[in-house]
């Protein structure tokens, strides 16, 4: 079967770094998605990754280890609207999305 | 309209009745999603399309039917609903299919009691 697993939770205080991360067994590999989801709104887009490395975006940086099946979200510097839950997805050998649980990070001042 | 619309945001169903959740997005995209979110569990596929007039299955169909009339809109319906339909419904859609960014609309929250 396919696989995604993610913490479930996380706490973090304001001003550091946390680092997210997702492992992932599937039928394939299309690249791998991260979106952020507020409490009570839509999921909105942070990172794609398909080839190995990492990916900086102003605070938040995404990383991928196809061979591993790994990938982790690096938010540095965090703010309170940080706070939210992280959903890592993989696009499978179909193009078909497979999605994580999420993790909520809780963000303490 | 700017995005992808949703409607209703919420609704309080009673078992046996018939829903149809509306979904228009006015990006032009060629793919389109229905998803249903439950606490725990990660986002799942009911349905989707990759262009109007083409459907197909996701992870959990079973009681749900859409239609792709056009490419803007893309309409869930619950023939018969019964409480386990009870969920947070998210309808998206990409411009570029399985590897492109997911623009969700903000939800339907159903209750069906």
């Amino acid at each position: 079967g396919q696989n995604i697993d993610q913490p479930t939770e996380m706490t973090a205080t304001e001003g550091a770094i946390v680092q997210i991360n997702c492992t992932y067994q599937t039928s394939g590999f299309n690249g791998l998605f991260w979106y952020q989801q507020h409490a009570g709104e839509a999921p909105t887009f942070l990172s794609y990754n398909v080839l190995d490395g990492l990916e900086e975006k102003g605070r938040f940086s995404s990383f991928l280890s196809r061979s591993k099946g790994y990938s982790y979200l690096l938010l540095k510097e965090l703010q309170m609207k940080d706070s939210a839950s992280y959903l890592c997805a993989v696009v499978d050998s179909n193009y078909q999305l497979i999605w994580g649980a999420g993790t909520k990070l809780i963000i303490k001042p | 309209i700017a995005g992808i619309t949703q409607a209703p945001t919420s609704q309080i169903l009673a078992a046996g009745r018939r829903m149809t959740l509306r979904c228009t997005q006015d990006m032009r995209h060629n793919a389109m999603y229905w998803y249903r979110q439950d606490l725990g569990l990660g986002l799942r596929l009911i349905h989707y399309s990759n262009t109007a007039g083409t459907t197909g299955k996701g992870e959990v169909p079973d009681g749900y039917s859409v239609s792709r009339a056009n490419t803007d809109d893309f309409p869930l319906t619950l023939a018969s609903a019964v409480p386990s339909q009870t969920s947070v419904y998210f309808c998206a859609s990409s411009g570029q299919g399985g590897t492109g960014e997911l623009f969700f609309g903000e939800g339907s929250r159903l209750t069906v009691l």
